[in-house]
């Protein structure tokens, strides 16, 4: 079975400031790892994902996000936070063999202050 | 251009009452799913059709029947409506199946309110 933690329900950070959002994963094959965001009242924006390769991913908007499978984790991050960054941030994985279903973290909310 | 567009996007209804919520993505994708965001926000898939055919039903009550007349349309209708269904649906389409390192594309999302 698979699984996704955020262990943070809400993250602050000021603008300009490098932000951090976590994620562990728990698998038993190979994981595929995605971010999402979503903002209110809005649907989910695809972010970036890991596949195989680099452990560094880079994707929309300057997030990036790292792949540690000794940690088990993808945690997001962005260089300086900016104030429309403020946003619920889903992480979300799904094994090689799941028929697609992707089973998502319960999400962190991120406000980014002036 | 939408990309994934749902209908309607408020839905405001008595308890035992019966509706239907449209999706339809225009990216050409094979597959298609419905998720159920609760007041928490947290994302639950309930079902996932691929090429029209039902892949994926994840103990949903079979008060909810999906309908998925073609590859580009994926419908979900609701019988006898409760008051713990009351929540935001989101549908979404990727590309491939089995080819599941696909991104979804999510709907803007319909929010249901069971009175």
């Amino acid at each position: 079975a698979q699984s996704v933690a955020q262990p943070e329900d809400q993250v602050n950070v000021a603008e300009g400031n490098p932000l951090t959002v976590k994620c562990t994963y728990s698998v038993s094959g190979n994981p595929y790892l995605f971010w999402y965001v979503q903002y209110p009242n809005r649907g989910l924006q695809f972010l970036l994902k890991y596949i195989t390769g680099d452990n560094l991913v880079k994707g929309s908007y300057g997030f990036e996000a790292e792949f540690n499978k000794s940690q088990t984790s993808f945690h997001l991050k962005k260089p300086s936070a900016l104030v429309s960054d403020s946003a619920l941030y889903f992480c979300a994985v799904r094994e090689t063999d799941s028929w697609g279903k992707l089973q998502f973290g319960a999400g962190t909310q991120v406000v980014v202050t002036p | 251009d939408t990309a994934v567009s749902q209908t309607p996007k408020y839905l405001v209804t008595q308890m035992g009452n019966d509706k239907s919520i449209k999706c339809e993505q225009n990216l050409g994708h094979d597959t298609m799913y419905w998720y159920k965001q609760d007041s928490k926000k947290f994302l639950k898939i309930m079902f996932s059709y691929n090429n029209k055919e039902l892949i994926i039903n994840e103990t949903v009550p079979n008060r909810f029947s999906p309908k998925s007349p073609d590859k580009a349309h994926l419908n979900l209708h609701i019988n006898s409506l409760e008051l713990g269904d009351s929540a935001v649906y989101f549908c979404a389409s990727s590309q491939g199946l089995m080819s599941s390192y696909n991104e979804q594309f999510f709907g803007p999302g319909t929010r249901l309110t069971v009175l």
